[in-house]
This record gives C-alpha cells, sequence and structure tokens, in this order.
C-alpha cells in the first residue's frame, strides 16, 4: 500500500519564478491538504482540495494556487516566489469522514533565492 | 481562532528514562481531536498518538501516552523508556471535529527532544 509521495524532493528557484509542487495520495483517499513548514516553525496550513474543488484555505496570498485531478492526485502552485516562501511543504491525504486521518508524504523542501 | 502552544522549545532525556513534553490549546468547540506528531530529520510527520475530546480516558500507544485536561485545555506526552530512535521533533495539533468532512491541522511550534546514550 503506496503511501503519500512528493515530487520533487527538493528545489531551488529565483525570485519572481513560479513553482509547482506534486502529491499523490495514500491509495483510497480523496482529500488532500497542504501546508507550509518554515524553518524552525510548525506547519501551516494552506488550502484543501476535495472532489477537484478548493474546500478550505488558510491564511495565505492568492500567488498560492492548487488543483486536484481526478485520481485525486494535486499540484501546489506558488507564484513570483519570494525569499519567505522558503520553506518545506507538506503534502497531507485523508479519506472524508468524521474520524479522518491524515498521512503526510516527505516534504518539498523549497529554496528561494 | 484555534491556537496551539508548546512552552518548551527544547527537551533533553537519558535513554531508558520518562519525559513529558507539554501542550495548551484554545478553542471554543467542546468536540475536537488532538495529536501529537514527531518529525525526524528525514522530515516525514509520522502520528504517535491520538485523543479524541470526548473521551475522559487517555489515550496509550506502547511507550506514549497523553495526560488530557479538557478543563485546563491541556494536552501533554509522556514518552516512557527513552529510546535514541525517540529523538525528533514532536508537534502538538488539533483539529475540530466536523461532519462530513476532514478539516485542517492547527500546528504548534514544536519541541526538539534529545535523546542521550
Amino acid at each position: 500500500d503506496a503511501g503519500v509521495t512528493q515530487s520533487p524532493t527538493h528545489l531551488i528557484k529565483t525570485r519572481g519564478q513560479q513553482v509547482t509542487l506534486r502529491c499523490s495520495p495514500k491509495s483510497g483517499h480523496d482529500t488532500v491538504s497542504w501546508y507550509q513548514q518554515a524553518l524552525g516553525q510548525g506547519p501551516q496550513f494552506i488550502f484543501q482540495y476535495y472532489e477537484e474543488e478548493e474546500r478550505q484555505r488558510g491564511n495565505f496570498p492568492d500567488r498560492f494556487s492548487g488543483h486536484q485531478f481526478p485520481n485525486y492526485s494535486s499540484e501546489l502552485n506558488v507564484n513570483a516566489l519570494l525569499l519567505g516562501d522558503s520553506a518545506l511543504y507538506l503534502c497531507a491525504s485523508s479519506l472524508v469522514g468524521v474520524n479522518d486521518e491524515q498521512y503526510f508524504g516527505p516534504g518539498t523542501r523549497l529554496t528561494v533565492t | 481562532a484555534q491556537t496551539v502552544t508548546q512552552s518548551q522549545p527544547e527537551m533533553s532525556v537519558q535513554e531508558a528514562e520518562t519525559v513529558t513534553l507539554s501542550c495548551t490549546y484554545d478553542t471554543s468547540e467542546s468536540d475536537y481531536y488532538l495529536f501529537w506528531y514527531k518529525q525526524p530529520p528525514s522530515r516525514q510527520m509520522i502520528l504517535v498518538i491520538r485523543q479524541e475530546a470526548y473521551k475522559q480516558q487517555n489515550a496509550t500507544e506502547n511507550r506514549f501516552s497523553v495526560n488530557f485536561q479538557k478543563a485546563a485545555k491541556s494536552f501533554s506526552l509522556k514518552i516512557s523508556d527513552s529510546q535514541l530512535g525517540d529523538a525528533a521533533m514532536y508537534f502538538c495539533a488539533y483539529r475540530p471535529i466536523t461532519q462530513g468532512g476532514s478539516e485542517k491541522l492547527v500546528f504548534g511550534k514544536g519541541t526538539k527532544l534529545t535523546v542521550n546514550p
């Protein structure tokens, strides 16, 4: 049973560029949540996708956008990168329900120079 | 807004000893989940233990147990017989319970646990 996978593992981008991060959920899961974890901090919720729609959103600017595909995989896009976007981006998948558990992927480390 | 506070940025423990990590939270909800996650240097966030707020009994998973004090909004993690592999960042997290949806997790800033041989 494959767990949550994310690609790429590491990424280096320049200020002003755009980046796309990818996530494949755990088998059987239909919901994907994205978190940003700055160095030395706890993860912060970016947004969540369910049934290909953004279901919830945290306090992040519109430069952060996402997408969910029919196979439940998801992308996180960040436009006009800032130095402050450097962080570990975590994807978590779950199955909608009252007692749903979020399973995390290994993350993508984004460095903006 | 819900908040989670971990007041201990770093903790250390001798191998085979017991350590307790502290967590407090703020919420106006009556039903919710509380979690402790472990994040080793590999970065993978691993669920350690989970507590449902409506359950009075404290959760236990092998060497890991919690002290859940709902009125005080306190949720501490006790690690018994500490092992070198327990060294990691530990995050306390909160999630409300809703029907038909998966709510976001709210994390604390974490506690770095060092296990000394």
